[in-house]
């Protein structure tokens, strides 16, 4: 494996309560992201961290906040989840190499966290 | 915001069967990428595409990032039944980081 590690790996919460995941990689690569992935939507991007305290939206950020204070460590935060967040939620690193050969800038995920919310 | 529609979303074939499916997108890409996802498990990298024209194989595996930049295709030869599992295209715009995925082909073979 890459040495990328989520925790936890399942959760069931409920509605109303805060839920935290925590991804943390062993590469000291510069960029991490948060994925979900539901049927028929495929991965779908929530935030993103270009470096420690630097972070982005993605497509589907609202209802999610993020934190890295460390580059090993990337947690996701739902502040009070809903039963819409129920989900498989992945991380996943990239070096953002721009050399355009040898597997330059490509996502590795880790194993995922599922997460539901009744 | 940038979609990519990924075709088919699902395939039977018989073992031995070569297998192609192809991603579209509404913006130009610099970089593209195939994964497989076998279930309970995170997507696996198969190819990383990053020239127009590019043609790569890995394996069984051929993937090619379209001319127009705006499209890939995958193309697995003679399947077998661990090719069973959901194929994932993802493109990247040009010094954003952020990859955008399709929605998934589901193989199913059939031994």
């Amino acid at each position: 494996d890459a040495g990328i590690t989520q925790s936890p790996r399942h959760k069931v919460t409920e509605t109303g309560t805060p839920v935290t995941l925590r991804c943390h990689q062993t590469e000291n690569h510069r960029y991490m992201y948060w994925y979900r992935q539901d049927p028929g939507h495929g991965l779908r991007l929530i935030h993103y961290s270009y470096g420690v305290k630097d972070t982005d939206k993605g497509e589907v950020s609202d209802g999610y906040s993020v934190s890295r204070s460390k580059t090993e460590d990337f947690l996701l935060t739902l502040e009070s989840a809903t039963s819409s967040q129920t989900s498989v939620y992945f991380c996943a690193i990239s070096d953002g190499r721009t050399s355009g050969t040898g597997g330059a800038n490509v996502l590795t995920f880790g194993a995922g966290s599922r997460l539901t919310v009744l | 915001g940038q979609q990519l529609n990924q075709s088919p979303q699902s395939m039977f074939i018989q073992e031995g069967e070569d297998v192609s499916m192809n991603c579209t997108s509404s913006s130009i890409f610099n970089t593209w990428l195939w994964y497989k996802q076998d279930p309970g498990e995170g997507p696996v990298l198969l190819i990383a595409l990053y020239k127009a024209g590019e043609l790569t194989s890995n394996g069984r595996l051929t993937a090619q990032f379209g001319i127009t930049r705006k499209d890939s295709f995958l193309n697995i030869s003679a399947s077998i039944p661990s090719d069973v599992g959901i194929y994932f295209c993802a493109g990247e715009s040009s010094g954003t980081y952020k990859y955008i995925f399709g929605t998934g082909t589901r193989l199913k073979v059939l031994a």
